[in-house]
């Protein structure tokens, strides 16, 4: 099971919305709505941001949204703050044997 | 609130067993609904699922892993465990547990760094 496919770095202004892409297959990302996104900031463990493609789990903010278009899933972080600076992941339920697959992951500056 | 903490060793010999346990704390790991899974994370590299269980004992591991993997659980001390056979320093990680819903991780431990080396 290889890994989802993410750019490595995004970057943008504070106040600007950027796009973080995560690419898959029909057998993970493109055949199930079970995508999620974490975030982690440098020596500190993920935080969940969305599950299940497009829910925010409460206490995140709402500046951060998810949606999917057929194998590519994408996480939207809008009114970029320098607090969103962080490395950022997506993960997948996979029909493959792993079960979960997770994305290549993307370091996020905020300029 | 529920949180998990990792404990056990933080250097192991190459060809041993690594041993950590998972601690949950403000919830019973036996009410149900949740699985209790294994990540880790290599040194500067991305995100690796080890393998999950539930308080009755199913386990599900990462075929990749398998042969090497055990996870346990022990509700009397609200722990779940990791053991991870002949380990080399391709095992040296960061290691994280977490709180499965549906099909992903609400909840993580903090991390524990092991470093295989003699």
């Amino acid at each position: 099971q290889s890994a989802l496919t993410q750019p490595a770095s995004v970057s943008g202004s504070p106040g600007q919305s950027i796009t973080i892409s995560c690419t898959g297959t029909s057998s993970d990302v493109g055949g199930y709505n079970y995508v999620s996104w974490y975030q982690q900031h440098p020596g500190k463990a993920p935080k969940l941001m969305i599950y299940d493609v497009s829910n925010r789990p409460s206490g995140v903010s709402n500046r951060f949204s998810g949606s999917k278009s057929g194998n590519t899933a994408s996480l939207t972080i809008s009114g970029l703050q320098a607090e969103d600076e962080a490395d950022y992941y997506c993960s997948s339920y996979t029909s493959s044997s792993t079960h979960y697959v997770f994305g290549t992951g993307t370091k996020v500056t905020v300029l | 609130q529920v949180q998990l903490q990792e404990s056990g060793p933080g250097l192991v010999k190459p060809s041993q067993t690594l041993s950590l346990t998972c601690t949950v704390s403000g919830g019973s790991i036996s009410s149900g609904g949740y699985y209790w899974s294994w990540i880790r994370q290599h040194p500067g590299k991305g995100l690796e699922w080890i393998g999950y269980i539930y308080y009755s004992g199913s386990t599900y591991y990462n075929p990749s892993l398998k042969s090497r993997v055990t996870i346990s659980v022990d509700t009397s001390k609200n722990q779940f465990s990791l053991k991870l056979s002949s380990v080399t320093a391709a095992d040296t990680a960061v290691y994280y547990c977490a709180r499965v819903v549906g099909w992903y991780f609400d909840l993580w431990g903090r991390g524990t760094l092991v470093t295989v080396s003699s």
